[in-house]
């Protein structure tokens, strides 16, 4: 079962326009988000996380934004580079039950078209 | 700073064969880490270390995975014997402490023939 959903495989996007990466969740006790990005034969490396007492993180051109009630939250970057191309990992934790370990979703393989 | 470290980067083994992966994490880092990664699946937990205590290996199927950590820095996966669905890329990820941000190595492709 799982519990963390990126139902989107692959997303293409023109370079300049906005990229809006998808992530659902069923586990109520997730109360920390984060996504992680990664380059083929290299490991994921964290981008941006958010808490659950927020509802929308920023960090350049990457933003979080995070709805509780829909178990849901989205990875928005603007403007896209080609170098956003990537497979963006959308990752949940329930701190509340003493365990830090992230549960993964699938991954989605962004495209950024020059 | 340097990474996380691995090695072999590559792996090509027959079923029933045995194989072992080496995971060096960053310096200071008390927290490792072992994941599997399925080809289109996100990354599994198989094993999370705090110094050389394990903290949590519920994940990992103990009748054909090992690991260990004995000196509580370097660490080493081994399954023995393989299945064709071991196939996967293993990653190796440390953190400062249990708390903290987890930094991944570049991971170790398994081919199980």
């Amino acid at each position: 079962d799982q519990q963390v959903k990126q139902n989107s495989p692959s997303l293409s996007v023109q370079e300049g326009r906005i990229s809006i990466l998808n992530c659902d969740y069923t586990n109520s006790m997730f109360d920390y988000f984060l996504w992680y990005k990664k380059y083929p034969a290299e490991g994921p490396t964290f981008l941006i996380s958010i808490s659950s007492i927020k509802d929308k993180n920023e960090d350049g051109r990457f933003t979080v934004f995070l709805n509780k009630s829909a178990k849901h939250l989205s990875l928005h970057i603007v403007p896209s580079q080609p170098g956003d191309s990537a497979v963006y990992f959308c990752a949940a934790r329930a701190a509340a039950g003493g365990s830090y370990i992230p549960t993964f979703g699938r991954g989605t393989s962004l495209i950024v078209h020059p | 700073e340097a990474g996380v470290a691995q090695s072999p980067r590559y792996k090509i083994i027959e079923k029933r064969q045995s194989v072992a992966f080496w995971c060096n994490p960053i310096s200071g880092h008390a927290t490792l880490y072992w994941y599997q990664q399925i080809l289109g699946q996100g990354p599994k937990l198989l094993i999370q270390f705090q110094n050389n205590g394990v903290v949590d290996d519920s994940q990992l199927p103990k009748d054909r995975f090992s690991a260990e950590r004995l000196k509580g820095v370097d660490s080493t996966l081994k399954i023995q014997p393989a299945k064709l669905e071991d196939s996967a890329v293993y990653l190796c990820a440390s953190s400062f402490d249990l708390y903290n941000e987890q930094f991944f190595g570049p991971g170790t492709r398994l081919t199980v023939l």
